[in-house]
């Protein structure tokens, strides 16, 4: 696609639940990041992928979130057991290569849980 | 600790004067971008200075470097009401190619 699509778009989930966010990178980028913004907070790193490299998972904050790649495309991040500090709105970039200047972002998806 | 820090979470300003906006940073870092926010949208990629350099201009936005202050600088001028979203400075620094961002400062441009 012409940009980086991320789905759904907004979440609401009751907290113990489950959740799965989609992003779907530009075509042919090979790196895709993982960000979150909590309110009145910065972009917050949470996990980096280049190509078939093993991630960077160092911004993960607890063993309850996980990310996968497929195929080198699309990434899913998990959330599990969903605690109300994890509302906030997710972004996903990916770029074409490690130089910096080609992050794009997704609109993200706002993930508030009740 | 690499570490990127936007101490002003907010800026007003008058249209047609210059707004700055300011980030500190810690230890050597090498790129240097602001990116620019809008409501429900991602932030998207808007000037960026190498740490070879000290001063990069794009039309009506140059950015400062300052490595001896580990400080940057953001001018926008003259700054316009469509310029009034959220600023975040972001550095690369020695962890590979994930960029590591401040907590952003919002400016509002006054018509």
């Amino acid at each position: 696609g012409a940009g980086v699509s991320q789905s759904p778009s907004n979440k609401v989930t009751e907290k113990g639940k489950d959740v799965e966010l989609r992003c779907d990178p530009i075509s042919g980028h090979t790196a895709l990041y993982w960000y979150r913004q909590s309110l009145g907070q910065g972009l917050e790193f949470l996990i980096y992928f280049q190509g078939n490299s093993a991630p960077d998972k160092s911004g993960l904050p607890s063993d309850r979130f996980s990310a996968e790649r497929t195929g080198g495309s699309v990434s899913t991040l998990t959330i599990q057991r969903t605690q109300q500090e994890d509302s906030a709105v997710y972004l996903c970039a990916s770029s074409s290569d490690r130089t910096n200047y080609g992050y794009t972002f997704g609109s993200g998806t706002r993930l508030t849980v009740v | 600790d690499q570490q990127v820090k936007q101490n002003s979470p907010s800026l007003s300003v008058q249209e047609g004067r210059i707004s700055i906006l300011n980030c500190d940073y810690t230890n050597s870092m090498f790129d240097f971008l602001w990116y620019k926010k809008y409501p429900a949208e991602g932030p998207t990629f808007l000037i960026s200075i190498s740490s070879i350099k000290d001063k990069n201009e794009d039309g009506r936005f140059t950015v400062f470097l300052n490595k001896s202050a580990k400080h940057l600088s953001l001018h926008i001028v003259p700054s316009q009401p469509g310029d009034s979203a959220v600023y975040f400075c972001a550095a690369s620094g020695n962890q590979g190619g994930k960029l590591i961002f401040g907590q952003g400062t919002e400016l509002s441009v006054k018509p």
